[in-house]
């Protein structure tokens, strides 16, 4: 199994500004997941962040708006940018296992202002 | 590309009794079929999973059933308890990279 840690695990943003979630793994993965998860709702992939290559989003999910960094094979960020109130959402990171189980870090609750 | 289907989004049951869960999906090359729990606060735990080749998997008082023909599989809890409360998510993928989730069923389960 995979144990994530994400930090912060909750915040409270003013509109317009931009917060930077964090994402440690405790092994060497290949490919780390960015997903959201808005009140209520089901879990909808932002983007899949290779280590030494750009990430790739998907449809409705822009780099402007949502940078990733993954600097090494253990960690990456994703960063809220200019947040509005629809941005408030659940923030989940995940991980593949060795038998493609599938692995959630705790997430991160973020409410806009 | 993948579409998912759960019903019911929430289900009560008297603790004991069983719980059944359903998901449907759209395409038939997708060949893993995994079950997430979901508690308040906490992010999606994987509970049980079954892969194409397989009919029926238990574990404990979980079970997924798997329909390749009819392309739906199901999670029965039997002899639910309290702790079983939670929000359950069906998915489905071809492979690691790509993964579709259902809605999300919300099961309450009543001492």
């Amino acid at each position: 199994s995979a144990v994530i840690s994400q930090k912060p695990s909750r915040d409270i943003c003013q509109r317009g500004t931009s917060l930077t979630i964090q994402c440690q793994v405790d092994s060497q993965v290949t490919m780390m997941f960015w997903y959201r998860q808005q009140p209520g709702q089901s879990l909808t992939l932002i983007a899949t962040a290779n280590q030494g290559s750009e990430a790739t989003y998907e449809s409705g999910f822009v780099i402007d708006k949502f940078p990733i960094s993954r600097p090494n094979l253990t960690f990456s960020t994703l960063t809220v940018s200019n947040m509005s109130p629809e941005d408030s959402s659940i923030y989940l990171c995940s991980v593949f296992g060795r038998v493609d189980e599938q692995y959630f870090g705790p997430g991160t609750r973020l409410t806009v202002t | 590309g993948e579409n998912v289907e759960q019903h019911p989004s929430t289900l009560s049951v008297q603790e004991g009794d069983s719980a059944v869960i359903k998901c449907t999906y759209s395409d038939s090359a997708s060949n893993y079929f995994p079950w997430y729990k979901q508690e308040l606060g906490k992010g999606p735990q994987l509970i049980i999973d079954i892969r194409s080749n397989v009919g029926e998997k238990k574990d404990q008082r979980i079970a997924v059933t798997l329909n390749k023909t009819a392309k739906h599989f199901s999670l029965h809890i039997t002899e639910t308890q309290p702790e079983d409360s939670a929000v359950y998510f069906c998915a489905a993928s071809k492979g690691y990279q790509k993964v579709t989730f259902g809605t999300g069923t919300k099961l309450q389960v009543i001492p």
